[in-house]
């Protein structure tokens, strides 16, 4: 079974950037994966930032970019805000066709 | 504003049965390949299957934990998905998300809603 995986927890200062990473158990990232982003703060229901690697999601700040940094898929904020403090999640589609969910990783602001 | 509104969670109890549905405006939901989405408490997201476009041949995939007691289904004159879960075990206790699909990621999401299986 493949694992998609995630750093459990980052933390970047008001303005910096940060990159966040995605990864497979097994293999390596590549755009045939499709890696898309999510964000979800707590209680709500998750929002579209990235899909098909890089493109962004319809009224996405641009301090928000995807891309594939080496084996794995990346998200990175450039400029962070502190209304970026949530918890992100990728989603790889694998060859059966399904996509697979990243377990998170929780981003602080501080 | 396209949105999709989910309904009928609840608390039922383990072996028991409940329906979702999922109801799109201002949206071409006959277009749309649609998708369920479940994020068990403190739990990350969790795919659980999904349903093609009829012109696409409405054909349906699970995910493995649900696969036979779980059926999606779609009623495109009413722009209403449907989620049918039979035999439900505690695990199934989550938020339940539909979503429609785009370009190989999930684009517009619903605002979820809560089955909590338990005696």
């Amino acid at each position: 079974q493949t694992v998609v995986t995630q750093e459990p927890s980052f933390s970047v200062s008001p303005g910096g950037t940060v990159t966040l990473t995605c990864g497979l158990s097994s293999g390596s990232v590549s755009t045939s994966n499709y890696p898309s982003w999510y964000q979800q703060t707590p209680g709500q229901a998750p929002r579209t930032l990235i899909y098909s690697t890089n493109t962004r999601s319809s009224g996405v700040p641009d301090r928000f970019s995807g891309s594939i940094l080496g084996n794995k898929a990346a998200l990175t904020i450039t400029g962070a805000q502190a209304d970026d403090e949530s918890e992100y999640f990728c989603l790889l589609y694998m060859g059966s066709g399904m996509g697979v969910f990243g377990g998170g990783t929780k981003l602080t602001v501080l | 504003e396209v949105q999709l509104v989910e309904s009928g969670g609840g608390l039922v109890k383990p072996g028991g049965s409940l329906r979702l549905s999922c109801a799109a405006s201002e949206f071409i939901f006959s277009n749309a390949w649609m998708s369920w989405v479940r994020q068990a408490p403190g739990k990350g997201l969790e795919w659980v299957g999904r349903i093609k476009s009829i012109t696409d041949g409405g054909t349906t995939e699970y995910a493995a934990p649900v696969k036979g007691r779980f059926t999606i289904s779609r009623d495109d004159s009413k722009n209403t998905l449907y989620l049918q879960m039979n035999s439900l075990k505690t695990e199934d206790t989550a938020v339940y998300y539909c979503a429609s699909e785009w370009s190989y990621a999930f684009d517009i999401w619903g605002q979820g809603t809560t089955v909590t299986v338990s005696s």
